[in-house]
Formats: C-alpha cells, structure tokens, sequence
C-alpha cells in the first residue's frame, strides 16, 4: 500500500466549482505539503502544514484553502476554480529520517483540469 | 526569498558520466536537495547536503558548496532509465519563521544509447 495517497487522481471540472483534493499519510509524519507543478514553472508550494494546528501559506496560496483534519490527513481546497489552476498537484510528506534529512515523500499527483 | 537554476534539458550517452549544475540564492540556508522525476510521476528523494563537500550514494553523487551557492549532481554509468527530470531544491527561510523547500524547474536528461 502506498504511504502517501491522493484522491483524485483525474478531475476534469468548469470554471466556477468548488473542488478539494485530498491526501492522506500512513507513514505518521507531522509535516505536510501541498504542491501545483506547471510545466517550464517546476514544483511550486501552494500551503504546508508542521502540525494539526499550524497552517501556512506557501509561494502561490492565492485561490486555494487547505484543512487539516488530522496528522495523517490534509485536504486542498478551489473554492472557485479558474482555468489557470489547471496544473498537476502534489500531496507531500516529511520528517527528521535516521539521518537527520528532512526528506520529503510525495504523493501520486492529481491531475486537475478547469474548462 | 529563493532563487534557483539549473540548465532545462541536458542530453549523455548510455555508460557515460554527467554532471547537473544548480546555483541559487537564498536567505537562511537550511539544505539543498536532488530529486528525480519520471514523466508522470512524483519525484522521488536522491540526496540532501547541508554540509560543504560531496556525498556519494552509488551511482549518484551530489555537491554543495554553500559560499558560492553551487550544487551539482554527479551521475555516473548511465543507464536508460536515468532519463528523468532532476529537481534542485533548497530549504530556506521562508521569513514567517520557519523553512520551506523551494524547487528548481528541473533538469530534463535524456540517456541516448
């Protein structure tokens, strides 16, 4: 079983609909990562999360919310999807590992698609 | 903030060596990182350095020195399957007290035979 998963894995929705993306974790990390990636823009965060109480704004939060409801769930919110959100989005994961990396592991991606 | 590059497409022969470049600014350097990207996938993690000088892990080896905000990914014997996207990745101060991982746009390698 995968230790980072994303629901869903396609969406294809209209200008002006609510979405949230899901991601959940079994791997009992308290960091937590939202992610849009573009091609020729790279990985850009959107929000993360270090714990159940701590929220922050990444690079690009702009038009998205985010809940985290549980150490092992965090869920990315379109409250008004625009097509320039169309874009691969990434659920991630971290915590200190044996050798003191903060590595991060992602989730499958969930390609999301605005008309 | 941050600021990274790292060239977007680079090309190697099957069995050769070759070196991805990444340079970057930044304020509270906290770590650089590798990943590597197949088309349609998620990255996966390759290598961390926070400390001046070359960590080797196989086939793969990765640089930093932090005065010159220079890094570099050594990959050596080349196989087909190294034909990925290779991500910089540098953890920062995100200036609301805390550090936050800020991507590179990748490194797009083919391995010709």
């Amino acid at each position: 079983d995968a230790d980072v998963t994303q629901t869903p894995r396609n969406r294809i929705t209209k200008t002006g609909k609510r979405i949230m993306l899901e991601c959940s974790q079994t791997k009992g990390h308290d960091r937590m990562y939202w992610y849009r990636q573009d091609p020729g823009l790279g990985l850009r965060l959107i929000y993360y999360s270090f714990d159940v109480k701590d929220i922050n704004k990444g690079e690009i939060s702009d038009g998205y919310s985010v809940s985290r409801q549980a150490q092992a769930k965090f869920s990315l919110s379109l409250e008004s999807a625009i097509p320039n959100q169309t874009a691969l989005y990434f659920c991630a994961t971290s915590d200190l590992n044996g050798r003191g990396d903060r590595e991060q592991f992602f989730g499958p991606g969930t390609r999301l698609t605005v008309l | 903030g941050q600021n990274i590059d790292q060239p977007t497409e680079m090309t190697a022969t099957e069995g050769a060596i070759v070196q991805i470049n990444c340079t970057y600014q930044t304020s509270g350097f906290n770590g650089l990182f590798w990943y590597q990207q197949h088309a349609g996938e998620a990255p996966t993690f390759l290598s961390y350095n926070v400390l001046d000088g070359l960590e080797e892990k196989g086939r793969f080896s990765s640089f930093l020195s932090r005065s010159k905000g220079y890094s570099y990914l050594l990959l050596k014997e080349l196989q087909m399957k190294d034909s990925a996207s290779y991500l910089c990745a540098v953890e920062g101060d995100s200036g609301a007290g805390s550090y936050q991982l800020t991507f590179g746009k990748g490194t797009k390698l083919s391995v010709i035979p």
